[in-house]
């Protein structure tokens, strides 16, 4: 099936430092949307995407949808503790509809 | 508003015993996923559906899965036989229906673990 290549696979930072992580895929996207799951819980909508090239803030988060519709990116300024957990993209394909196809996550620990 | 509400968190029980889970969608979301979660990956999609049909049932196994939303609301996933494999996070997700602003923002349970010994 269709696939996301989430990268990188784990991050460990030390609370303070920005973090990068990006999804591309070589199909093409109408929607592109981040998750955080922290243990033992469900994934929750931390920034939903729905323009090529839209550059979109939430608090300290930051997250593009890529201008080729084929990649995003988040970022995170000034992590703190609280931001340990596993970040997940997840697209709706073009000409799909309402599946989200997701990618294996990114693992991020923050060190105090 | 309460979210997605998912039944039972956890469950263990042993090879070819039957299962099943429970999801109660957040009111209003006309639309409602089955994901399984394995350990270490992203969620993949089971099914989907629009109201009270299935609309998409293509990665359910349906040799031994089941699912079912009667009145489209409430929904039910039903594994039987359960196999060692079916060990997972299965997570139960709505939205508003297709269409609808804001497509594609699902909203999860907290999902339930299931574990097949």
């Amino acid at each position: 099936g269709q696939q996301l290549n989430q990268s990188p696979q784990s991050m460990f930072i030390q609370e303070g430092e920005d973090v990068s992580m990006n999804c591309t895929s070589s199909s093409i996207f109408n929607t592109w949307l981040w998750y955080k799951q922290d243990p033992g819980e469900g994934p929750v909508l931390l920034i939903a995407l729905y323009k090529a090239g839209e550059l979109t803030s939430n608090g300290r988060l930051t997250a593009q949808f890529g201008i080729t519709r084929k990649d995003s990116f988040l970022n995170i300024s000034a992590s703190i503790p609280s931001d340990v957990g596993i970040y997940f993209c997840a697209g709706q394909l073009r000409g799909s509809q309402g599946n989200l196809i997701f990618g294996k996550g990114t693992k991020l620990s923050v060190k105090p | 508003e309460a979210g997605v509400v998912q039944s039972p968190r956890y469950k263990i029980i042993e090879k070819k015993q039957p299962v099943a889970f429970w999801c109660n969608p957040i009111s209003g979301h006309n639309t409602l996923y089955w994901y399984r979660q394995n350990l270490g990956q992203g969620p993949e999609l089971l099914i989907r559906y629009e109201n009270e049909e299935a609309v998409d049932d293509s990665q359910l196994p349906k040799d031994r899965f089941s699912a079912e939303r009667l009145k489209g609301v409430d929904s039910t996933l039903k594994i039987q036989p359960a196999e060692l494999g079916d060990s997972a996070v299965y997570l139960c997700a709505s939205s508003l229906e297709w269409g609808a602003a804001n497509t594609g923002e699902l909203f999860f349970g907290e999902g339930s673990r299931l574990t097949v010994l």
